[in-house]
């Protein structure tokens, strides 16, 4: 990826169980957006966390942002197998366009 | 709420063929991005455009090109089809004034196939 790595690549977890996908990223940034994406189809935006900000909610999600450390974490809580798709972490290095990490792929299994 | 609409969803063409492709943004967005994600890939910018002019340009092939219109739907026009090309291409918007809080709104994509 042109901007960084999400980690794990790939996370399988239970109903009901929270799941944690990390994002780091290379340049000074704007902000950073979390993305969902199910399975070939569309991106979904979840949320956006601007650079002077350190966590925000929404619903079951949380995001924290460590700008000194350039990661992002994306915390779903209570997971459902609805929530399978890939997750894709995004920011704005300063200019307009987005620049993604390599998704984490996530499985939720009833 | 009105969404970003592409056409055609599904797109099937032979090597060396052209393909154009259609984003038609929310309305009152002025800014229009385009993106290509190849299989398995991470999305990946190509070229945008603020109030019909380019504004951005990424790794996009001398063999694409793309351009706005005065009600600001955009096309993307792709030149001599290759193998490689195959690909989801999104579209996303935003909308004027958001300043810093870039948050693009996707078209459900165009799925190209080049056989």
């Amino acid at each position: 990826s042109q901007q960084g790595e999400e980690d794990p690549q790939a996370l399988s977890i239970q109903e009901g169980e929270n799941a944690t996908m990390n994002c780091s990223y290379k340049t000074s940034i704007n902000n950073l957006q979390w993305y969902r994406q199910n399975s070939g189809r569309g991106l979904v935006h979840l949320i956006l966390i601007r650079s002077n900000e350190r966590e925000k909610h929404s619903g079951r999600l949380r995001v924290t942002l460590d700008t000194s450390k350039k990661s992002s974490s994306l915390l779903i809580t209570a997971s459902r197998a609805a929530d399978t798709a890939s997750y894709f972490c995004a920011t704005d290095a300063g200019t307009d366009k987005l620049i993604f990490g390599t998704g984490t792929r996530l499985q939720v299994f009833p | 709420a009105a969404g970003v609409i592409q056409s055609p969803r599904h797109l099937i063409k032979e090597k060396r063929e052209t393909a154009t492709l259609k984003c038609y943004p929310i309305p009152r967005h002025d800014t229009v991005y385009w993106y290509q994600q190849g299989p398995g890939q991470d999305p990946q910018f190509l070229i945008s455009f603020y109030e019909k002019m380019q504004s951005d340009k990424g790794s996009i092939p001398d063999r694409f090109s793309a351009q706005q219109f005065s009600d600001y739907h955009s096309e993307l026009n792709m030149s001599s089809l290759e193998l490689g090309d195959s690909a989801l291409y999104f579209c996303a918007s935003r909308p004027a004034g958001l300043g810093s809080y870039n948050e693009q709104f996707f078209g459900p994509g165009t799925r190209l196939t080049v056989l």
